[in-house]
């Protein structure tokens, strides 16, 4: 069974730009969760959606934003980059209806590069 | 506050003895703690996880964990350390909004 993708794993952008980074669950997995990763912050949650509804969200500002498409793919956006959006996104994937009834599944991470 | 603590940035154990990685938490009503592991360049990997039962938790690659309710404390441990256990460790708990927080991670090296 293939795992949790991220896509890109890679990219680089300069300040003022957009981002939309996406994630393809484990198949049957319908609830998905972001997270932000930073040496100085460590890991925080931004969101977590199921089946396309938007169950929970962190404390960031209204830049980052997601959604989740019929087949549980997920996409998250962020709107006029800054120099600290500079992070590794994870997306992880879960098989109950809240992300945090059993144990995620991680995909390995889009790195985001602002300059 | 809700909030999960690893008071460890890191730590080194000879390959062999046994380790622990410390992980206290705060949240109100029961919790659900989880321990994740992160090898370099790679997304977090599931190891263990207390919802409700016995105190002692068995996980993935030998990895146990002991929930204390008293001491609000849930630390990873192993008998014997492989330096192939060299990693980010994350403590987790679920939260009453139905949130996870992390801890800020402890690096574990297991020196040869």
């Amino acid at each position: 069974k293939a795992g949790v993708t991220q896509t890109p794993r890679y990219l680089i952008k300069t300040r003022g730009q957009q981002v939309t980074l996406s994630c393809s669950p484990i198949s049957g997995h319908r609830s998905v969760s972001w997270y932000q990763q930073t040496p100085g912050q460590g890991l925080q949650f931004l969101f977590e959606y199921f089946s396309e509804t938007q169950r929970n969200k962190g404390n960031f500002p209204g830049r980052f934003s997601g959604r989740q498409f019929s087949n549980s793919r997920s996409e998250m956006n962020v709107s006029t980059l800054e120099l600290g959006d500079s992070a590794l996104y994870l997306c992880a994937s879960s098989l109950g209806t809240t992300a945090f009834s059993g144990e995620l599944f991680f995909g390995e991470g889009s790195r985001l590069t602002v300059l | 506050a809700q909030s999960v603590a690893q008071p460890e940035d890191q730590v080194n154990v000879a390959e062999g003895n046994p380790l622990t990685v410390k992980c206290t938490y705060s949240v109100s009503g029961n919790p659900y703690l989880f321990w994740y592991v992160q090898y370099p360049n790679r997304g977090l990997q599931f190891l263990l996880k207390y919802i409700t039962g016995d105190n002692l938790v068995k996980g993935s690659y030998g990895f146990e964990a002991e929930f204390n309710k008293s001491q609000t404390s849930f630390h990873l441990k192993k008998p014997s350390a492989l330096v192939s256990d060299s990693a980010l460790y994350f403590c987790a708990v679920r939260d009453n909004r139905d949130k996870i927080i992390f801890g800020k991670g402890t690096r574990l090296h297991i020196l040869p």
